[in-house]
């Protein structure tokens, strides 16, 4: 079964850092792309980053540019997020997704359940 | 603000058939193809359909996509009661980033 596991979230106090994994199964890992998405409480889902199979290529939004950077293990199957100079808007259920890239045709079609992270105001 | 805009609500009795939109530009949609997604309350967002009109496997034909320029549209037809969740267009943009609309409540009265 093609599952995603994410783990490591918790209450971290503004400024503070939290490294969040995401372990997969029943699938290639090393030959997909790979993504982070969040959905803040009560709101929408809002993509956060996105690396490639290699690592060679990271993408990030805007709003996290410079405190979170995305990694991967492929030898051991995981994805990373390293949340630095965290802030009270950074309050989200993280998820990691699959990313599928085909004849032209872009989409994430795995999702995990997350992992809440929480940074008081 | 959500680069993708969709309605906040929406809303059907059993059997009706609904529609939900969704707006963006021409660096996401109108370049790119349109994906939604359906959240169940409490669960993680599960793909419904990829490439403006296909469905994954498991998907019942009752979904439907379909896109015109910059615009999409998710169809449900036979509405059920199992189909109240929320809905969410996706699309890659050009700026190297992945877009979302801000979500659309589905009812089922």
């Amino acid at each position: 079964e093609v599952q995603l596991v994410e783990s490591g979230g918790g209450l971290v106090q503004p400024g503070g850092s939290l490294r969040l994994s995401c372990a997969a199964s029943g699938f290639s890992f090393s030959s997909y792309t790979m993504n982070w998405v969040r959905q803040a409480p009560g709101k929408g889902l809002e993509w956060v980053s996105y690396i490639s199979s290699s690592s060679t290529t990271k993408y990030y939004t805007d709003s996290v540019k410079g405190r979170f950077t995305i990694s991967r293990d492929n030898a051991k199957n995981s994805l990373y997020l390293q949340m630095n100079s965290l802030r009270a808007e950074d309050t989200a259920v993280y998820h990691c997704a699959r990313d599928l890239r085909e004849w032209g045709y872009y989409y994430m079609d795995v999702w995990g359940k997350g992992t809440t992270v929480t940074v008081p105001s | 603000q959500s680069v993708l805009t969709q309605p906040p609500s929406a809303s059907g009795t059993p059997g009706q058939r609904v529609t939900i939109s969704c707006s963006g530009s021409s660096s996401n949609i109108g370049s790119n193809t349109v994906n939604w997604y359906q959240q169940l309350p409490g669960a993680a967002p599960k793909l419904l359909i990829y490439s403006n009109n296909q469905r994954p496997s498991g998907v019942p034909d009752r979904f439907s996509g379909s896109k015109s320029g910059t615009s999409a549209s998710l169809a449900i037809s036979g509405l059920q009661s199992e189909d109240e969740a929320d809905y969410y267009c996706s699309a890659w943009d050009d700026s190297l980033n992945w877009v979302f609309g801000g979500g659309t409540k589905l009812t089922v009265l």
